[in-house]
């Protein structure tokens, strides 16, 4: 089992639709969580943070399932300028200081 | 504006060649970190180095080597270069501390002919 997984994709969807991915990670002790947004390409880039109690910026929302292992991003009123591949990053608690990236689902919005 | 920068977007090499792949960044980071990224496989870290002269292995860091004298920069060396390692190179920094946000550079395409 990959330590963490996420759906490839695509996900196709119009402007204006609301889009979920979810993450799953491996490792039940993992405590920092993270969307990353990498456009075709370019270099990752932090979208957001998640913590336990869910966080919201603007369109974007972040949720952590502890109990069922996964991570969820919710993105509502796509914009065509969404379309990017959405990279879920987890600390496995390893006691090693790097983060492990998800190879990412990648959002295609369409006009 | 915070800042990594790579020494080269695109490399080709010949097998068996030493390639070095410099990285800088201009934020004054403790952490300095090289993946690869290949399709389907995502980011794989090779190397990190959370200070001066320290390093520690990623999870493939079988035929790769880094080095860390000064503290803005951190360079990947492929002491023989094979067709395998034909990749995206990316370079990343962060804070001290175990998992502040890391800024990536631009990338390297290396190819291994």
């Amino acid at each position: 089992r990959k330590e963490v997984e996420q759906d490839p994709g695509p996900f196709n969807v119009p402007e204006g639709a609301t889009v979920a991915f979810n993450c799953t990670y491996s490792n039940s002790a993992s405590q920092s969580f993270f969307w990353y947004r990498q456009d075709c390409r370019k270099e990752p880039k932090l979208l957001m943070s998640v913590y336990s109690s869910g966080n919201e910026d603007g369109r974007f929302t972040a949720q952590l399932n502890r109990a069922s292992q996964y991570i969820s991003l919710l993105i509502r009123d796509s914009k065509l300028s969404d379309s990017a591949t959405y990279l879920c990053v987890v600390n496995m608690d390893t006691g090693r200081r790097a983060l492990t990236f998800g190879s990412g689902t990648r959002l295609q919005v369409q006009p | 504006d915070v800042k990594v920068t790579q020494s080269s977007r695109y490399l080709v090499k010949r097998t068996g060649e030493k390639v070095f792949l410099e990285c800088v960044q201009d934020m004054d980071h403790e952490n300095m970190f090289w993946y690869r990224q290949d399709p389907g496989l995502g980011l794989r870290l090779i190397y990190f180095s959370y200070d001066v002269k320290m390093k520690e292995k990623g999870d493939i860091p079988e035929g790769y080597s880094v080095s860390r004298e000064k503290k803005e920069r951190f360079s990947l060396i492929l002491e023989s270069a094979s067709t395998n390692q034909t990749s995206m190179y990316l370079c990343a920094s962060s804070r001290s501390g175990t998992y502040n946000e890391q800024f990536f550079g631009p990338g390297t395409r290396l190819t291994v002919l």
